[in-house]
């Protein structure tokens, strides 16, 4: 079975610039998760979507960050424009959730973003 | 919101030993996750918890659900050097800081 993909691996972008991160979840998880680590942190929830739907997206900085999980499989996480402070690793993971209850989360291996 | 507080935040042990971490929250959780990261790579899961009391194993690792479902901790026995990285404990979306794992051979 694949795991959660993410692309790209690296992204090096300068400040005021888009940027874009995508993501494929396990096959047949219906909730998907976008958080964001910093060094030396744990990882910080940004967005979570049970199907389609955004579900929880309390600590997304949406003034500049923006999401979308269309047909409820792939994701898409944008930053625009990016400033030196969101330079991070953007982790994407996939999980079922069945009343009410959140089984295990698998974490893709993160995109590494580096705003100049 | 949830406030997750793990401790400690670092160890530095000896080849052999045994390690014990552990994670307190602010509110109550129906689930404990505990997670391993090694640099470059996402947090891998170890083992989850679904019941307050629920002891569980998965090797080495045992990792318990508090009664209160305010805690889990979790050990590892006879530590090896493919044991060092950072464990994190989760409950739904929300992650502790992390505590990292020295071994010296």
């Amino acid at each position: 079975e694949a795991g959660v993909v993410q692309s790209p691996r690296y992204k090096i972008i300068e400040k005021k610039q888009p940027v874009a991160f995508w993501c494929n979840p396990i096959s047949g998880h219906n909730t998907l998760y976008w958080y964001r680590q910093n060094l030396g942190q744990g990882p910080e929830l940004l967005i979570r979507y049970e199907n389609e739907e955004a579900v929880d997206d309390s600590q997304l900085p949406k003034d500049r960050f923006s999401a979308e999980r269309l047909k409820g499989v792939d994701s898409t996480l944008k930053i625009q424009p990016a400033e030196l402070g969101d330079s991070a690793v953007y982790l994407c993971a996939s999980s079922n959730y069945i009343l009410g209850l959140i089984y295990e989360q698998y974490f893709g291996p993160g995109t590494r973003l580096t705003v100049t | 919101g949830q406030q997750l507080n793990q401790s400690p935040q670092s160890m530095f042990i000896q080849e052999g030993e045994d390690v014990s971490m552990n994670c307190t929250s602010s509110s109550i959780f129906n689930t404990w996750l505990w997670y391993k990261q090694d640099p470059g790579e996402g947090p891998v899961l170890l083992i989850a918890l679904y019941k307050a009391g629920e002891l569980t194993s998965n090797g080495r690792l045992t990792a318990q659900f508090g009664i209160t479902r305010k805690d889990s901790f979790l050990n590892i026995s006879a530590s090896i050097p493919s044991d060092v990285g950072i464990y994190f404990c989760a409950g739904p979306s929300r992650f502790g800081q992390g505590t990292r794992l020295t071994i010296n051979p």
